[in-house]
């Protein structure tokens, strides 16, 4: 069985601060892996994903994630905060050869200050 | 171009009651699927469209509850006898084929008095 663990709830930082949000993950086989971001009354939006291409991946407003296969780890982040990045990050696995389901981590709710 | 579509995208009804909630997934898109996402949580898997049959539902909780695709586009997910524990945020995703990425609707809020 696949899972996430995104550890915490809630993270906060300055404006231009550095945004690091945490996914650990447990797969019996190569995964598929997605970071998802939620704004208020909204559905979910792709921001990357990750399928055992490269290892560094880029998304949209300039998100990033790594795969780091020896610590099962595909943690988020953003050099520089913006205050439009103040959402609900989810992080995501998929198993790739069986069923298309998402299983998804309970979410990151991201504050940023101004 | 226009992208997943929910209606309605809140009802609110009694213990009890039946109710369906209804899926519009982008056009051409054979992958369609339904998530449950209760307060403070990620979403939860419920079923799995590859095209009109359910490949995977393995996620819907019990036999109250019960997905159709009849056509291969519009997805009705169905809810009968309401309990006050259905109430959640449902999501719907649709993507153009296998191992593509899914693309979400807004999610219907039910809520069950």
């Amino acid at each position: 069985a696949q899972s996430v663990t995104q550890l915490g709830s809630h993270v906060s930082v300055s404006e231009g601060a550095l945004v690091l949000l945490r996914c650990n993950y447990s797969s019996s086989v190569p995964p598929y892996l997605f970071w998802y971001v939620q704004y208020p009354n909204q559905g979910l939006q792709l921001l990357l994903k990750y399928t055992s291409a490269a290892t560094l991946v880029k998304g949209i407003n300039g998100f990033e994630a790594e795969f780091k296969k020896s610590e099962t780890s595909f943690h988020l982040t953003k050099p520089s905060a913006h205050m439009s990045d103040a959402a609900e990050y989810f992080c995501a696995v998929s198993d790739p050869g069986g069923s298309e389901k998402l299983v998804f981590g309970k979410g990151m709710k991201l504050t940023v200050n101004p | 171009g226009a992208g997943v579509s929910q209606t309605p995208s809140n009802k609110v009804t009694e213990k009890g009651k039946y109710v369906e909630l209804r899926c519009d997934p982008i056009s051409g898109h054979t992958a369609l699927y339904w998530y449950r996402q209760s307060l403070g949580q990620g979403p939860e898997f419920l079923i799995y469209f590859q095209g009109t049959g359910a490949a995977d539902d393995s996620g819907l909780p019990n036999d109250r509850f019960f997905a159709v695709r009849p056509e291969g586009s519009v997805s009705t997910l169905k809810i009968q006898r309401t309990e006050r524990g259905d109430s959640a945020v449902y999501l719907c995703a649709s993507s153009q084929t296998r191992n593509q990425p899914q693309h979400f609707g807004d999610g219907t809020r039910l809520s069950i008095l």
